[in-house]
């Protein structure tokens, strides 16, 4: 398969709660993006972690990457209604070619 | 960032007809853009990458006479589906990413296709 995995497939949890998913991928990659879809909607992107960095924060949103485990996690904090919708992690794999590989992706649903 | 232009947004067409999606770098050279395949509450797949000026290069599985894929100049790759069949029907996405091809990839807003 060319994607890697993401666990959970789907969260629910309640407004103000933090939202933690997971992806792990197979390759060893240049950098790490993560991606928001609502749901029948075009790409959001959130945030790109480089393979040499391990943390990156952009408001609410806090990413990890371990290459030594092919892992990497987004965490939401402090959750909104708002915040309801698909997210995918995507690999840009450092050898074939410049493609960027999506994970199978985490739906998240927060409830009001 | 940089902002990629799909076009059209949605369409609908008849089985056995043709179609073809645009999607544009508006404001930066893409040397690479590619294309992907979503079905409903699935992933992003990708189908091929194409490059500026050469053939396109598919992924295992994917009829490249029937996705026809067309980059013609560093801002424009068009795919055409051909032959369209209901089973066709998916959302298609492209991206693009600029020389060099070690840099953040940016993404249409996504065609809708239906076959009917």
């Amino acid at each position: 398969s060319q994607q890697g995995e993401e666990d959970p497939q789907a969260l629910s949890i309640q407004e103000g709660e933090n939202a933690t998913m997971n992806c792990s991928y197979k390759t060893s990659i240049n950098n790490l993006q993560w991606y928001r879809q609502n749901s029948g909607r075009g790409l959001v992107h959130l945030i790109l972690i480089r393979s040499n960095e391990r943390e990156k924060h952009s408001g609410r949103l806090r990413v990890t990457l371990d290459t030594s485990k092919k892992s990497s996690s987004l965490l939401i904090t402090a959750s909104r209604a708002a915040d309801t919708a698909s997210y995918f992690c995507a690999t840009d794999p450092s050898t074939g070619g410049f493609k960027t590989i999506f994970g199978a992706g985490t739906r998240l649903f927060v409830k009001a | 960032g940089a902002v990629v232009s799909q076009h059209p947004s949605r369409v609908i067409c008849k089985s056995g007809t043709s179609v073809k999606i645009e999607c544009r770098s508006l404001d930066f050279q893409a040397t690479t853009m590619f294309w992907y395949r979503q079905f409903p509450k699935q992933s992003l797949m990708l189908m091929a990458t194409s490059n500026e000026g050469s053939k396109a290069t598919y992924e295992q599985g994917v009829e490249k006479d029937k996705f026809l894929i067309n980059h013609a100049s560093l801002t424009l790759s068009t795919l055409t589906v051909t032959s369209a069949h209901p089973e066709d029907s998916s959302f298609y996405i492209c991206s693009a990413k600029g020389v060099g091809g070690r840099t953040e990839a940016f993404f249409g807003q996504g065609t809708r296709l239906t076959v009917v």
